[in-house]
């Protein structure tokens, strides 16, 4: 099955801009989705066909996708940011969704 | 406003069997996949079943072929997951999540199944 590859942490500076990679062989064929998930709380769609972003979460969200790598852009980082997110992608060979481990994003 | 709210957790032993209900509303429900994905404690997500809009295409996790059973209600807006022969592994927290094209859009608050003696 396809696998998705998240670093564990990210550390920030507010008001700096924190960039968060998954990895995934040629995983700039598939559209990636992001979720942010705070502790306690439910995932909440973040970024979704890469790039794109759900009514209601701000433009410092952005996404991009190419080659190996999908990346979540996050600018002029808040601490409501921290939180954990995670990559997805849709698996054709088992028909579901594929998810990266999780990276810790941590506001300093 | 889409509320998704799942119920029927609880502790349970291995072997055992339980089922999971989510209600849906705000949204026109009949229109969507619907998923649901689980998060064992402390770890990340993983995603379980889901279920094509008329029940027609069900599709699992390898891990869980042949002991869940996705199913809906399209006249009573709700999403189920039978769960049989449970294991210690299955412990988890079970979002129910609807699905539009390849994402899974809005999420249930979770309801936490516990697998042990």
């Amino acid at each position: 099955s396809y696998v998705l590859t998240q670093p564990p942490s990210v550390s920030v500076a507010p008001g700096k801009t924190a960039r968060i990679t998954c990895g995934g062989n040629n995983i700039g064929s598939k559209s990636v989705h992001w979720y942010q998930q705070k502790p306690g709380q439910a995932p909440v769609l973040v970024i979704y066909y890469d790039s794109d972003r759900p009514s209601g979460i701000p433009e410092r969200f952005s996404g991009s996708n190419s080659g190996n790598t999908a990346t979540l852009t996050i600018s002029r980082v808040e601490a409501g940011d921290e939180a954990d997110y995670y990559c997805q992608v849709w698996d054709s060979s088992s028909n579901g969704g594929v998810f990266g481990g999780g990276t810790k994003l941590t506001v300093l | 406003e889409v509320q998704l709210v799942e119920s029927g957790g609880g502790l349970v032993q291995p072997g055992g069997s339980l089922r999971l209900s989510c209600a849906a509303s705000g949204f026109t429900f009949s229109s969507y996949w619907m998923s649901w994905v689980r998060q064992a404690p402390g770890k990340g997500l993983e995603w379980v079943a889901n279920i094509k809009q008329d029940g027609s295409e069900k599709y699992y996790v390898d891990s869980v072929k042949g002991r869940f059973t996705i199913s809906r209600d399209n006249a009573k807006n709700s999403l189920y997951l039978q769960m049989n022969s449970l294991r210690a592994e299955d412990t988890a927290v079970y979002y129910c999540a609807s699905s539009r094209d390849s994402t899974f859009d809005y999420w249930g608050q979770g309801t936490l199944v516990t697998v042990s003696s």
